[in-house]
């Protein structure tokens, strides 16, 4: 069974510092993993995709990697400010089909 | 382009009634799927539909259904209420339901079970 783990769960760290999540997973036969930000009370808002072949997804501030013998992903955001405040979930594709299973979440608190 | 919508945004209901949410996906998406998210569990699979058929399902009762429409449009009901049941319902599009693809979700429907 797929287990997917976001430690810490929680993290705060001053404006401009860059952040770094971990993701990590105990079967490493995925199709592809996919990090989302949550606002509180809201839906999940697609940030990065990373296929099973690729090492690293960017965009903006953004920058993502996987390593699938290891079991991990890990998500950068370079120059943190207080809008990136959010939990950060990542999910992974295991089997044909779309199915995503979930990481716990990591709440990160920017402060100003 | 709009994106995945969803009806409505917040309810409330007694152990024992039923409910429908509705989810409308990205237009010309044609997969759409269901999560449920609590602060115990997380957001956890319900199922999946495509082309009306419904494709994958995870480990819910089966008081837990869902239907599509021609439309792509899928609506998803509980009958039976518990208050367990109680949850942000979350769905998702993709145009094809292929593992390539990125998922859009929708903003939620936030029940709560008395």
């Amino acid at each position: 069974k797929q287990e997917v783990t976001q430690i810490p769960a929680a993290l705060s760290v001053p404006e401009g510092e860059n952040l770094v999540l971990n993701c990590s997973f105990t079967d490493s036969a995925i199709y592809n993993l996919q990090w989302f930000r949550q606002d509180p009370g809201k839906g999940l808002t697609s940030l990065l995709l990373i296929q099973s072949s690729q090492r690293e997804q960017t965009s903006g501030r953004l920058n993502a990697s996987l390593d699938k013998s290891s079991g991990r992903s890990t998500l950068y955001i370079a120059a943190s400010q207080p809008g990136d405040s959010a939990t950060y979930l990542c999910a992974v594709v295991k089997a044909a089909g779309n199915k995503l299973t979930f990481g716990g979440g990591t709440r990160v608190l920017v402060k100003p | 382009k709009a994106g995945v919508t969803q009806t409505p945004r917040y309810l409330i209901k007694t152990r024992g009634q039923q409910v429908t949410l509705s989810c409308s996906p990205i237009s010309g998406h044609r997969s759409v799927s269901w999560y449920q998210q609590t602060p115990g569990q997380g957001l956890q699979f319900l199922f999946e539909y495509f082309s009306e058929t419904q494709r994958n399902k995870g480990n819910f009762p089966g008081r837990f259904s869902g239907r599509q429409f021609s439309n792509s449009r899928s609506e998803m009901n509980v009958s039976t209420l518990e208050l367990g049941d109680s949850a942000l319902y979350l769905c998702a599009s993709s145009l094809s339901g292929f593992t390539q693809e990125t998922q859009y979700f929708g903003p939620g429907t936030r029940l709560l079970v008395l």
